[in-house]
């Protein structure tokens, strides 16, 4: 069974910069996963950030990125704001099942 | 605008079925594949199933093959997910969600107690 691994938690500072990557136990996440990355608030339904590995939607504010960093999808905050506290999840596909990370929480503090 | 609405939730005792419902407008829903994902109370995402615009393919997470099965009906713009033996680990709000995950519903309550 495929684990997709996130860290549990990770504290950033206002305005400050924070990455947070997504590991495969099958070996190292490529496009071919097609790493997407979610926030979801308390009592919310989770909003997709970035698809494709890299791909913004309209509604993604700029200070969020996705890229491939040492074999995992990585979502890296630049100038995090408070608002951005919150929990996160990565997707990826394992050619047809797709398999979520296990969350992480930031908090902005 | 997109919508998707989910129904059928509820409280089933174990080993009992229930069957959500997703009706969705706004897009082309039969050029679309759709996608099921379930949150259990306080825990993370975990993707259950997902089935392509005609049907022809489906894809189960490990821990509801065999009991679950997901359909549409084109004709509806409305996806389903029929849930058969259900454990008490199948507790959770189910959201459907569309094919490139940008659009999702509100979801539906799940609740499975004796």
């Amino acid at each position: 069974q495929t684990v997709v691994t996130q860290e549990p938690s990770l504290t950033v500072s206002p305005g400050g910069t924070v990455t947070l990557t997504c590991g495969s136990s099958t070996g190292a996440v490529t496009s071919g996963h097609y790493p997407f990355w979610f926030q979801q608030k308390l009592g919310q339904v989770p909003r997709p950030l970035i698809y494709d590995t890299a791909q913004k939607h309209s509604w993604t504010p700029a200070r969020f990125s996705g890229a491939l960093l040492g074999g995992k999808a990585a979502l890296t905050l630049s100038g995090a704001l408070p608002e951005d506290e919150a929990q996160y999840y990565c997707l990826l596909s394992h050619n047809g099942p797709w398999v979520f990370g296990g969350g992480t929480k930031l908090t902005v503090l | 605008q997109v919508h998707l609405v989910e129904s059928g939730g509820g409280v089933a005792q174990p080993g009992r079925s229930l069957r959500l419902s997703c009706v969705t407008s706004g897009f082309s829903f039969s050029t679309f594949g759709m996608h099921w994902v379930r949150q259990a109370p306080g825990k993370g995402l975990e993707w259950v199933a997902v089935m392509s615009n005609d049907g022809s393919e489906k894809y189960f997470a490990d821990s509801v093959k065999g009991r679950f099965t997901i359909s549409r009906d084109n004709s509806k713009d409305t996806l389903y997910l029929q849930m058969n033996n259900l454990r008490v680990e199948d507790t959770a709000v189910y959201y459907c969600a569309k094919d490139s995950f940008d659009s999702w519903g509100q979801g539906t309550l799940v609740t499975v107690s004796s």
